[in-house]
């Protein structure tokens, strides 16, 4: 059964650098999506982008100018950096396993427990 | 971006009651639409793929139905373990959106 452990900081003052990773275990790491989700306190879902074994990215647009996602294959890890934080980061920062089947019909079907990361002075 | 409206945004159930979320697109997604559950404190949970497909251990009072852009979420008997915020998402295209939840309470 696959399961996904993410670490990183998780208090950053305004003009940081936000850096996590999310480590796959007991599953394959190609033919999956690895992305990266996060939830403000209170609020909705946010898809930040995804990464695959290959190192081939997608970026939500809104974020695409701080975002980079890189992908470890010799450690089965992927990480998410997220430069010049705000106040407006503040978040859960999710890692998930995106598969795809199909006619690329894609989902998340694994996820991470979640990291709560607060940018504050 | 493709916008991803969900209605209503809660709703209030008893146990045993017949639950309907919808989930309206900006524009035609063609069954690319996933539904997923969440509780507090808790990572989401994938219930449905590709508009209809249940995910595996996902109890079968859970079913998605739609098309085009309209789609459908259904518990056929709310069950105590239900009460959660569910959200829909689509994958036609990048960035994949979500739609803004819909809380399910305890009446």
């Amino acid at each position: 059964q696959v399961k996904l452990q993410q670490w990183g900081a998780g208090l950053l003052k305004p003009s940081e650098t936000l850096s996590l990773t999310c480590a796959v275990y007991g599953g394959s790491f190609s033919g999956y999506y690895w992305s990266w989700i996060r939830q403000p306190p209170g609020k909705g879902l946010e898809w930040i982008g995804e990464i695959n074994h290959s190192g081939n990215t997608n970026y939500n647009p809104s974020l695409k100018s701080r975002v980079t996602i890189s992908v470890d294959t010799s450690k089965i890890q992927f990480s998410l950096k997220l430069s010049s934080v705000t106040a407006a980061d503040t978040a859960v920062y999710y890692c998930a396993r995106g598969s795809v089947r199909g006619r690329n019909y894609y989902y998340m079907d694994v996820w991470g427990k979640g990291t709560t990361v607060t940018v504050s002075s | 971006d493709i916008q991803m409206t969900q209605s209503p945004s809660s709703l209030s159930a008893s146990v045993g009651d017949r639950v309907t979320i919808t989930c309206r697109a900006s524009q035609s997604i063609s069954s690319y639409l996933n539904w997923y559950q969440q509780k507090p404190g808790k990572a989401p949970k994938l219930l449905i793929y590709v508009a209809s497909s249940l995910q595996s251990g996902v109890p079968s009072r859970f079913s998605g139905s739609g098309s085009g852009t309209d789609y459908t979420l259904t518990i056929s008997s709310l069950q105590p373990e239900d009460f959660a915020t569910y959200y829909c998402q689509q994958s036609y295209s990048t960035p994949r959106t979500f739609g803004q939840g819909t809380k399910v309470e305890i009446k």
